[in-house]
């Protein structure tokens, strides 16, 4: 089946700092999801984007179906942006499962 | 509140008892999903139901799983004499099939959860 890496596994930053997150699949997609799963586990949608570039704020996310990754941005970190940041895709096939990433957790500090 | 809910939100039970989740998706969704996350990892896929109809069952679900969805409205998951193995989060999500591109727009909503520990 289709895998899906994300790098870098943990992050630490700064409130204000900005960061990117990047996701690598080793197939083609017809779908690709970013989500922040919040403490309380709760996942998040943040990007429905199988392909191109789309901005919500201060995050935006790009994906490049062609060379098979998508990169999630985050500018001017807030400590309410920590957790956990999952991609994750849709190879197709007759049951539109998504497979995750194991994930980036991201701390930001005061 | 319209997104999808799940029912409990934790559970706690002993090795050998049987639970049973509920999920209740976005209405007009006519897909839903099951997944298991265990600590550190991603979500995995359990199983996916289109209306009421069980279409794909992952390797992950033993004999021990069973999921319904009657008339292809809420879908509850049952686990039969659970084991400290199946202490996880279940996630319950939904879609609605685009129109004219079925397989083109498939963004899938999470519900909140539910925590199993099993003793």
């Amino acid at each position: 089946g289709i895998q899906v890496e994300q790098s870098p596994p943990d992050l630490i930053l700064q409130e204000g700092a900005n960061s990117t997150l990047r996701c690598n699949f080793s197939d083609s997609v017809n779908n690709l999801q970013w989500f922040h799963q919040n403490p309380w586990g709760q996942l998040i949608n943040l990007f429905y984007i199988p392909s191109g570039t789309k901005q919500n704020g201060r995050l935006s996310a790009t994906t490049v179906a062609t060379e098979r990754y998508s990169l999630l941005y985050i500018s001017s970190s807030q400590t309410t942006d920590s957790g956990v940041y999952f991609c994750a895709v849709d190879s197709g096939g007759s049951n539109y499962k998504l497979t995750f990433g194991k994930g980036t957790l991201l701390t930001v500090n005061p | 509140d319209t997104g999808v809910s799940q029912d409990p939100r934790h559970k706690i039970t002993k090795r050998g008892q049987n639970v049973t989740f509920r999920c209740d998706p976005i209405s007009e969704h006519n897909r839903l999903y099951w997944y298991r996350q265990t600590l550190g990892q991603g979500p995995e896929f359990l199983t996916y139901f289109q209306n009421e109809a069980q279409l794909e069952k992952s390797r992950l679900l033993s004999d021990r799983f069973s999921a319904e969805r009657p008339k292809g409205s809420f879908s509850t998951l049952e686990i039969q004499r659970t084991e400290q193995g199946d202490s996880a989060m279940y996630l319950c999500a939904s879609s609605l099939e685009g129109l004219g591109f079925p397989s083109l727009n498939n963004e899938q909503f999470f519900g909140p959860g539910t925590r199993l520990t099993v003793l």
